[in-house]
């Protein structure tokens, strides 16, 4: 069985500032990926970045980076540089040899 | 490139009447999901198709709901007869194919029902 745990509800970040969203997971598959979705208002998930479980480097797509920590099981997205835009429900999701499970998610705020 | 297509976006219905929710995936996708997203929590599969066999279903309350993915196209979920706690976003998503722990899905804009 997998399990994602998002233990933060809600965030909030001034635009340019950083932010880190809390991942962790549970899983007894020995390869799996993680992925990152972004939902905004409108409802549609917009997929950010993946992880494999055997890539030795984080994972990074334009301002959004993975903070792999296989040892510790989990997988923090990282914003750079917010903005207005990136205000929205974020998912952690994990899928191994079974179905893709995701988080409760984490609701961003970003304020100018 | 066209991205995954759903219609309705929403739909309100009363409480034992059936929907139906048509998706149409990525052009060459083999792999169609639906997924039901109730408020406040991540979305859950309900069925998994490759091409038009099913592969996961195992979520899916089989009293009520039923899929199909004829020609290995488009798909259409229905719930008949509605309860209100189907009320939720029902989203497509597809993905070229699956290997080893990495699929990349990729998701429609979903519809809102709401059953009253």
């Amino acid at each position: 069985a997998q399990k994602i745990t998002q233990t933060q509800p809600g965030m909030f970040v001034q635009e340019k500032e950083a932010v880190t969203l809390d991942c962790t997971y549970d899983t007894s598959d020995q390869s799996y990926g993680l992925f990152w979705y972004k939902q905004p208002s409108s409802g549609e998930m917009i997929f950010l970045i993946y992880q494999g479980s055997y890539d030795e480097q984080n994972a990074t797509e334009g301002r959004y980076s993975l903070n792999f920590q296989k040892a510790r099981k989990s997988a923090n997205l990282v914003i750079s540089a917010s903005q207005l835009g990136d205000s929205a429900m974020y998912f952690c999701a994990i899928q191994g040899a079974d179905k893709l499970i995701f988080g409760t998610g984490t609701r961003l705020q970003v304020f100018p | 490139e066209a991205g995954v297509a759903q219609s309705p976006r929403y739909k309100i219905i009363e409480k034992r009447q059936s929907v139906a929710f048509w998706c149409n995936p990525i052009s060459g996708h083999a792999t169609l999901y639906w997924y039901q997203q109730i408020l406040g929590q991540g979305p859950k599969l309900l069925i998994q198709f490759q091409n038009n066999g099913v592969v996961d279903d195992s979520q899916l309350p089989k009293d009520r709901f039923s899929a199909e993915r004829l020609k290995g196209v488009d798909s259409t979920l229905k719930i008949q007869p509605a309860k209100l706690e189907d009320s939720a976003v029902y989203l497509c998503a597809s993905s070229l194919d699956r290997w080893g722990g990495k699929e990349t899905q990729y998701f429609g804009p979903g519809t809102r029902l709401l059953v009253l």
